[in-house]
């Protein structure tokens, strides 16, 4: 799987949309980005993935670049409860076998008052 | 909805002594992963079940470390001779691999934080 770049920490003001950059600048074309993000003592917590087009949930939005090199995880509207790591992973989709997730070191949100 | 299921939640233990782990995936998910995070670490995978094929076992850091999964259903990570290194938090994870795209996401029970004394 190809290996991904993030920061290592952001902050963000409640209220305020929050933007996770993500570079996988060696992504191949059967490999899809996924977002998933991890609470304090918690398992992580899927988000979003995509492939090539642009994403949108109740959770998040997922911006991919035309050359799909990057993208960028959106919080609308972030709040407290949002702050955690946030992990950006490319994993390839074949036929015959689901693959395993590797995971990077992550962006540490903090959402501040 | 059930998700996974994880225990005991917390697991303490002596040096030497061995353990098992339990994970109860999400009913009908055919893929089952193990990993481990060590304290202010990222997640380290240690091995993959999916339906009746062969495990991928290229996570395990040593022979004292193995997994079984009995009825394509509930798991069970099992340390013998535990080392203090084997602290960590051990996590479960279970996909639905029905669609052929193979892009499902994997849904994480809470763990079981194990310490070796």
């Amino acid at each position: 799987d190809a290996k991904t770049t993030q920061p290592p920490s952001m902050d963000c003001a409640e209220g305020r949309a929050a933007n996770l950059p993500c570079n996988h600048s060696t992504i191949s074309g059967n490999e899809y980005v996924y977002w998933y993000r991890q609470i304090h003592s918690q398992g992580p917590q899927y988000i979003i993935h995509g492939l090539k087009n642009n994403e949108t949930n109740e959770m998040a939005s997922l911006i991919i670049t035309e050359d799909r090199k990057s993208s960028t995880l959106i919080l609308p509207h972030a709040t407290l409860r949002d702050t955690a790591v946030y992990y950006c992973i490319v994993r390839a989709s074949n036929t015959g076998t689901a693959s395993k997730l590797t995971f990077g070191t992550g962006t540490r949100l903090q959402v501040t008052l | 909805g059930a998700g996974v299921s994880q225990s005991p939640s917390n697991k303490v233990t002596e040096k030497g002594k061995d353990v098992e782990l339990r994970c109860d995936p999400i009913s009908g998910h055919t893929a089952l992963y193990w990993y481990r995070q060590s304290l202010g670490q990222g997640l380290e995978f240690l091995i993959y079940f999916q339906g009746n094929s062969a495990p991928d076992k290229s996570g395990l850091p040593s022979d004292r470390f193995s997994a079984e999964r009995t009825g394509g259903s509930v798991s069970t990570l099992t340390i013998q001779r535990t080392q203090q290194e084997d602290s960590a938090v051990y996590l479960c994870a279970s996909s639905s691999s029905r669609d052929r795209r193979l892009n499902s996401p994997l849904h994480f029970g809470n763990g079981t934080r194990l310490t070796v004394t």
